[in-house]
């Protein structure tokens, strides 16, 4: 059985940077095909992806927030680890994480995201 | 960017009704979309990829239709537990991308 769950701080400073944790378990990033996202969504908004990290360990970032944004993986404790430098209240936000499966259409693989964790809430203020 | 806009924001369906959500994407994403549902306080749950294909364990109530840009999630007898929130998403155009939500209240 797939899960995911995420952890990291409830409440953070303006200007600070975030660190959210992804622990999963049922498969594993080191398998070929295996990647992993964060995504978020606002209070009463819609989702965002943010960044995916794939087995092979590229990394995939959203363009508007790219220069905030690092994940990482340790594949021998099964967690993916995602940064996120310059908090502003606009990040106020609940993360998840997710596994992306993917399927095959004329010879590419699209990923897609099948599992997710049941999210963390982060409230950015001073 | 891939603009997915879904419609209508809100639908209004009774218990045994049928239920058709629309999703719109401003170029070509092939068969390359995803529906989710998200219940108040939980996670999005997957439904169907690829346009139509159900993910393990889902109701054949729900299907999937369309290519190219637009697409429809149908249910088609609407069940207690259906009502929530739906999000299509797009991950054949870089970078990936959500629709804005339908809300399928009674």
């Amino acid at each position: 059985q797939v899960t995911l769950r995420e952890s990291g701080p409830a409440l953070v400073k303006p200007t600070q940077t975030l660190t959210l944790t992804c622990d999963f378990s049922g498969f594993s990033l080191s398998t070929s095909g295996v990647c992993v996202s964060w995504i978020r969504q606002p209070p009463g908004k819609a989702l965002e992806w943010l960044a995916r990290i794939d087995w092979d360990d590229d990394k995939y970032y959203n363009t508007s927030l790219k220069t905030r944004l690092t994940i990482s993986k340790d594949t021998s404790k099964n967690q993916v680890v995602l940064t996120m430098a310059n908090m502003d209240p606009v990040d106020t936000a609940t993360y998840y994480c997710a596994r992306m499966d993917r399927w095959l259409q004329l010879g590419y693989y699209y990923y897609y995201m099948d599992v997710w964790g049941t999210g963390t809430t982060v409230t950015v203020s001073s | 960017d891939t603009v997915m806009t879904q419609s209508p924001a809100t639908l209004s369906v009774s218990p045994g009704e049928r239920a058709t959500l629309s999703c719109r994407t401003s170029q070509s994403v092939t068969s390359n979309l995803a529906w989710y549902q998200q219940k108040p306080g939980q996670a999005p749950r997957l439904l169907i990829y690829a346009a139509s294909t159900r993910a393990t364990g889902i109701s054949a109530r729900f299907s999937g239709s369309g290519s190219g840009t637009d697409f429809t999630l149908t249910i088609s007898s609407l069940q207690s537990e259906d009502f929530a929130v739906y999000y299509c998403h797009q991950y054949h155009k870089w970078p990936p991308a959500f629709g804005q939500g339908t809300k399928v209240e009674s």
